[in-house]
């Protein structure tokens, strides 16, 4: 199974912060790499999927990039509604496999 | 819009049975394929199974395989899981999710739903 690893677990930030979570997954996974927002009593929200591309909907502000086992979120100005958890997921074989989640919490 | 609404959970000792359903609205269920994922109270996601849109071909996390089973009904717009001998660790939220995919598998989800509670307790 591919191990996915996020780094921070947790992140404390303010409004108009720019931040970067890490994902870093066990193998290769070429461009195989998504990003999903959760709050609290909620499903997950698809942001980003392979890497770089935004779903539809999603402000501009997120950004994904990355390739190969080492892959980025970065929230270039920090909104209140932001303030989440975060996971990436890779889609390169199954079992599908997610990281272990960043929360992002208001400073 | 798409709608995928979970239902059928709830309190249930191990060894026991549970069915879980998931009704979908807003988009041609019989085009895509769909995935059950779980997440235990306070903890991260784990996928649990894929089913193909066709229903053709089924793929399980090694965590419930032998125990749980996928099945859709594309008459009825309905995804199910079938969860058999539970055990105390399959406490969780379960949501249905909607593969990206139309007719072709992208295995990731751009539509959850709002997850119903498995408790498997005594």
């Amino acid at each position: 199974d591919i191990q996915m690893t996020q780094s921070p677990s947790s992140l404390s930030a303010s409004v108009g912060d720019r931040v970067t979570i890490t994902c870093r997954a066990s193998q290769i996974i070429s461009s195989y790499l998504n990003w999903y927002q959760q709050k609290p009593g909620k499903g997950p929200k698809l942001l980003i999927y392979t890497t770089s591309s935004l779903q539809s909907g999603v402000p501009s502000r997120f950004s994904g990039s990355g390739s190969g086992t080492d892959f980025t979120l970065t929230i270039s100005s920090l909104q209140p509604e932001d303030f989440a958890t975060y996971y990436c997921q890779q889609s390169y074989s199954t079992p599908l496999t997610f990281g272990q989640g960043t929360k992002l919490e208001i400073k | 819009q798409v709608q995928l609404v979970e239902s059928g959970g709830g309190v249930v000792q191990p060894g026991g049975s549970l069915r879980l359903s998931c009704a979908a609205s807003g988009f041609t269920f019989s085009g895509y394929d769909m995935h059950w994922v779980r997440q235990a109270p306070g903890k991260g996601l784990e996928w649990v199974a894929f089913i193909r849109y066709d229903a053709n071909n089924e793929y399980y996390a090694d965590s419930v395989k032998g125990r749980f089973t996928i099945s859709r009904d594309n008459s009825k717009s309905t995804l199910y899981l079938q969860m058999n001998s539970l055990r105390a660790e399959d406490t969780a939220v379960y949501y249905c999710a909607k593969d990206r995919g139309y007719s072709g598998t992208y295995y990731y989800f751009d539509y959850w739903g709002q997850g119903t509670l498995v408790t498997v307790s005594s």
